[in-house]
């Protein structure tokens, strides 16, 4: 069972880079696609992006221009990084886990309510 | 980017009683070469991230009761709750994986009434 723990900075100022790291325990880091999402307060989720171990990644184009993810191995941790922050990312930001292979999220961290506010 | 829907918005179901929701999406989710629908299934409690229900549409995940059960194909999906208990009171979000950017349903709440 893959277990995920994620820490960073939870109030941010406008223009600022929210930076956002996972840490992964259980199961094996390099078969499966590590995800980000988010989820704005009451409202539906959103896929950030996805990244592997091959160095393959993949991002909402909605975001793309602004979105940076990374993996160390050697720490089993991977990293979220989200540029020129605007009122509209304050959000509950989730880390999770998709299964090699499939599409769906199967393990989740606890979330970071990230709130950009001046 | 395909556009999920979900109806209805929210729904109050006794105890004990069946509670049914639905999800269609904007083209069909069914992958023809191996028969499949790119159709998940969460369930999300107040303060918590999502929990995975189903995947394919109608396969449980591991360790979530049978009284969840997922049906439905192309572009229209049914979540049954077939005894509502008071732990299933959460909102609960499909999510499609055919195709990136994945995208999800804005939820159906689900109460005790």
């Amino acid at each position: 069972q893959v277990q995920l723990q994620q820490w960073g900075a939870g109030l941010l100022k406008p223009s600022e880079t929210l930076s956002l790291t996972c840490g992964v325990n259980g199961g094996s880091f390099s078969s499966h696609y590590w995800t980000w999402m988010r989820q704005p307060p009451g409202k539906g989720l959103e896929w950030i992006g996805e990244i592997n171990i091959g160095g393959s990644s993949n991002y909402n184009p909605s975001l793309k221009s602004r979105v940076t993810m990374s993996l160390d191995p050697s720490k089993n941790q991977f990293s979220l990084k989200l540029t020129s922050l605007t009122a509209a990312d304050t959000a509950a930001y989730y880390c999770t886990m998709t299964p090699a292979g499939s599409g769906w999220f199967a393990s989740w961290g606890q979330g970071t309510l990230v709130t950009v506010s001046s | 980017d395909i556009v999920m829907t979900q109806s209805p918005d929210s729904l109050a179901v006794s105890l004990g009683e069946r509670a049914t929701f639905n999800c269609k999406s904007s083209q069909s989710l069914l992958y023809s070469s191996n028969n499949k629908n790119y159709l998940a299934w969460y369930q999300q409690k107040p303060g918590q991230p999502p929990k995975l229900l189903i995947y394919w549409s109608s396969v449980r995940e591991s360790g979530v009761p049978d009284r969840f059960s997922g049906s439905g194909s192309e572009t229209d999906f049914t979540l049954t709750i077939s005894s509502l208990q008071a732990a299933d009171v959460a909102v609960y979000f499909c999510q499609q994986y055919y195709t990136t950017p994945f995208t999800f349903g804005p939820g159906t709440k689900v109460d005790i009434k």
